[in-house]
């Protein structure tokens, strides 16, 4: 059974751009949510999405945004990027929202903003 | 407020100790509470999850507790190893389903 996959791995951004990160669930899984990771503020959640539908939100700008396709597969993206928006993006998956599963992460995504 | 918080930030210790990480939580209505580890730049692997209504789970060399009415829980590994050396995380699932995270404790193991 395959697990969470995220993609692109690494990507290199300029301020000012905007970047689209992808994540594939666990199949069977709905529920998908993606955090934000960097040395100085730690692991903080952006968002989670369930059968299409934005669940629950973090407490980030509206810079960043995220939608649930019908087969979950998950995308968020970040327009006007800034130099703090550098860190490790991770997204994980479950199967519902009983929260009774072990929560599944991806490898992540590394986005560096020069 | 929901908190999680883990002491210390950092532990080195000698390969083959035994050794507990702690995770305090401040609202004993948890559903469930979750120990990762992670590698340097890579993603959380899953270590344990313990259900509310669970006192402990085991998994190799690996051993959590729950104490719901004192807000803990504990990692205990047992003989540690090099390969050890990664940051360790909780998280705890409230009854209102927030995932809230501790900030993790860095282990280094010195072979």
């Amino acid at each position: 059974k395959a697990g969470v996959t995220q993609t692109p791995r690494y990507l290199i951004k300029t301020r000012g751009q905007q970047v689209t990160l992808s994540c594939s669930p666990i199949s069977g899984h709905r529920s998908v949510s993606w955090y934000q990771q960097t040395p100085g503020q730690g692991l903080q959640f952006l968002f989670e999405y369930f059968s299409e539908t934005q669940r629950n939100k973090g407490n980030f700008p509206g810079r960043f945004s995220g939608r649930q396709f019908s087969n979950s597969r998950s995308e968020m993206n970040v327009s006007t990027l800034e130099l703090g928006d550098s860190a490790l993006y991770l997204c994980a998956s479950l199967p519902d929202l009983s929260g009774a599963n072990v929560l599944t992460f991806g490898a992540g995504s590394r986005l560096t903003v020069l | 407020k929901q908190e999680v918080t883990q002491i210390p930030a950092a532990l080195s210790v000698p390969e083959g100790e035994n050794l507990v990480l702690n995770c305090s939580f401040t609202d004993s209505a948890i559903y469930n509470l979750q120990w990762f580890r992670q590698d340097p730049g890579k993603g959380l692997t899953s270590l344990l999850l313990i259900q509310s209504s669970q006192r402990e789970q085991t998994s190799g060399r690996l051993n959590a507790s729950l104490d719901k009415s004192s807000g803990r829980s504990t990692l205990y590994i047992a003989a540690s190893q090099p390969g050890d050396s990664a940051t360790y995380l909780c998280a705890v699932r409230y009854s209102n389903y927030q995932l809230i995270w501790g900030a993790g404790t860095k282990l280094i193991i010195k072979p």
